[in-house]
C-alpha cells in the first residue's frame, strides 16, 4: 500500500490559465474523490468516481471544472480560466466501494493552488 | 441530505487531562461516521470510523469516540492529552446509499504542555 499520490504538491498560475491536477489512488481502490479545502474550513465534496464513470460533480461546481478518470486508475482535476477564487488545496481521497459503506477515505497530501 | 456539525472552532486541553471535540450528525438511516486528524500541510489522515452497536469505537493514538443514537452525536475522546495531539480534527457522515462523505468545518484541538 503506497498511498494516494497527488501531483504537484503546489501549483502557481496566473489568473486565466488552465492548470490540471494528477491522483493516483490505492491500487485496490475503486472509488475515487476530489475535494476542496480552503483555509479555516472542512474539505468541500467536488466529485466522485466508480472506476472510470463519474457518478456525481457538486452543484456548486463551475463548468470550468472537469474530471477524468479514463482507466479507472489516475484521475486528472482540470480547471480552466482560473480565477482568485479558485485558489485552496485540492484533496483526492480513494476507497473501496459499497457495499463496504463504512470504507474509510484515505486522502493525498493534496495540492495547494494559488491563482495570482 | 446528510449534515455534520463541528461546534467548537478551538478546543484548549492541558497536557495529561481527557479531551472531547464535539460532532453532532443529520443523515436518513444508518449513519456511516468517521474522525479525521489533519496536520499542517497535509492531507486528512483516518483516526477511526463508527461500528454499528458499538457505542463506544477505539481508533488510532489512543482516541475513541462516542456514539449516542438519541443525541445524534459522535463525540471523539482522548484519556490523557498529548502535546502532539495538537491538530484539526474533523468528523465525517456518510449517508446509506449516498456515498458522498461531508465533513465538519474541523476543531482546531491545542494541547497546551
Amino acid at each position: 500500500d503506497t498511498g494516494v499520490s497527488q501531483n504537484p504538491r503546489h501549483k502557481i498560475t496566473k489568473r486565466g490559465q488552465n492548470v490540471t491536477f494528477r491522483c493516483d489512488p490505492i491500487s485496490e481502490h475503486n472509488r475515487l474523490y476530489w475535494y476542496r479545502q480552503t483555509l479555516g474550513q472542512g474539505p468541500e465534496f467536488l466529485t466522485y468516481f466508480q472506476n472510470e464513470a463519474q457518478l456525481e460533480k457538486s452543484r456548486l461546481l463551475s463548468d470550468r471544472f472537469s474530471a477524468e478518470r479514463p482507466k479507472g486508475s489516475f484521475s486528472t482535476l482540470e480547471i480552466q480560466r482560473t480565477e482568485q477564487g479558485d485558489s485552496a488545496m485540492y484533496l483526492c481521497a480513494s476507497s473501496l466501494a459499497p457495499p463496504e459503506y463504512n470504507s474509510p477515505l484515505h486522502f493525498g497530501n493534496g495540492t495547494r493552488l494559488t491563482v495570482t | 441530505a446528510q449534515s455534520v456539525a463541528q461546534p467548537e472552532d478551538q478546543v484548549n486541553v492541558a497536557e495529561g487531562n481527557p479531551l472531547t471535540v464535539k460532532c453532532t450528525y443529520s443523515v436518513s438511516g444508518n449513519p456511516y461516521l468517521f474522525w479525521y486528524v489533519q496536520y499542517p500541510n497535509r492531507g486528512l489522515q483516518f483516526l477511526l470510523k463508527y461500528i454499528t452497536g458499538d457505542n463506544l469505537v477505539k481508533g488510532s493514538y489512543g482516541f475513541e469516540a462516542e456514539f449516542n443514537k438519541s443525541q445524534t452525536s459522535f463525540h471523539l475522546k482522548k484519556p490523557s492529552a498529548l502535546v502532539s495531539d495538537s491538530a484539526l480534527y474533523f468528523c465525517a457522515v456518510r449517508g446509506y446509499r449516498d456515498d458522498k462523505i461531508i465533513f465538519g468545518k474541523g476543531t482546531r484541538l491545542h494541547i497546551l504542555p
